[in-house]
């Protein structure tokens, strides 16, 4: 399988404690982003990444989030001292080289349950 | 600020029938639009886009509709079948890499 993959699929963690989430795009793709969605809301953005530049960040990523892709191929996405606000559904997506109107192609989400 | 609407949380059609499913925006500077599709469990998949240059774009059952004077656009889905039971939301962006998404419709089509 060529697509999205995101790792763990399900987080289950207390509050205060810090969770990291994987993203692995697809291999030819430079352009990495996160989102995160909630019950009864379409994905909202988090943040952009074109190869290893992180070059657009939502004001929803406060400080207690941080986003990296140091090699410009997987991200990682930790969030630390989780408040249960948290708790969602963190989507990755990936586009190709090119213009920005390309379409983002999503992994499965990792669901997070803060408790 | 919700930016893209979907004012219908949910819609029933029954199979072979035609099933649409409206986005309203109100930004004027997105010119690029897009469908996803998203079953349970699983992250959306792209359905098809469309460029604010065109006013429509079709893709074997599936045709969107862009009214940029109305800031609407709708997708149709024609026959509707059972496997296209999902949830369905639209995203728009305009120049940068930020796609912005609706709330999302529930489409239930009924054998």
């Amino acid at each position: 399988d060529t697509g999205v993959s995101q790792n763990p699929r399900h987080k289950i963690t207390k509050r205060g404690q810090n969770v990291t989430f994987r993203c692995d795009p697809i291999s030819e793709h430079n352009r990495l982003y996160w989102y995160r969605q909630t019950l009864g809301q379409g994905p909202e953005f988090l943040t952009y990444f074109q190869n290893e530049a992180q070059l657009e960040k939502s004001r929803l990523l406060s400080d207690r989030f941080s986003a990296e892709r140091p090699k410009g191929s997987f991200s990682t996405l930790e969030i630390q001292r989780t408040e249960q606000g948290d708790s969602a559904m963190y989507l990755c997506a990936s586009s190709p080289p090119g213009r920005s109107q390309e379409t983002q192609y999503f992994g499965p989400g990792t669901r997070l349950l803060v408790l | 600020d919700q930016q893209v609407k979907q004012n219908s949380p949910s819609l029933s059609v029954q199979e072979g029938r035609i099933s649409i499913l409206n986005c309203d925006y109100t930004n004027s500077m997105f010119d690029y639009f897009l469908w996803y599709k998203k079953y349970p469990a699983e992250g959306p998949t792209f359905l098809i886009s469309i460029s604010s240059i065109k006013d429509k774009n079709e893709d074997g059952r599936f045709t969107v509709f862009l009214n940029k004077s109305a800031k609407h656009l709708s997708l149709h889905i024609v026959p509707s079948q059972p496997g296209d039971s999902a949830v369905y939301f639209c995203a728009a962006h305009g120049g940068t890499y930020k796609y912005i998404f609706g709330t999302g419709t529930r489409l239930k089509v009924l054998a």
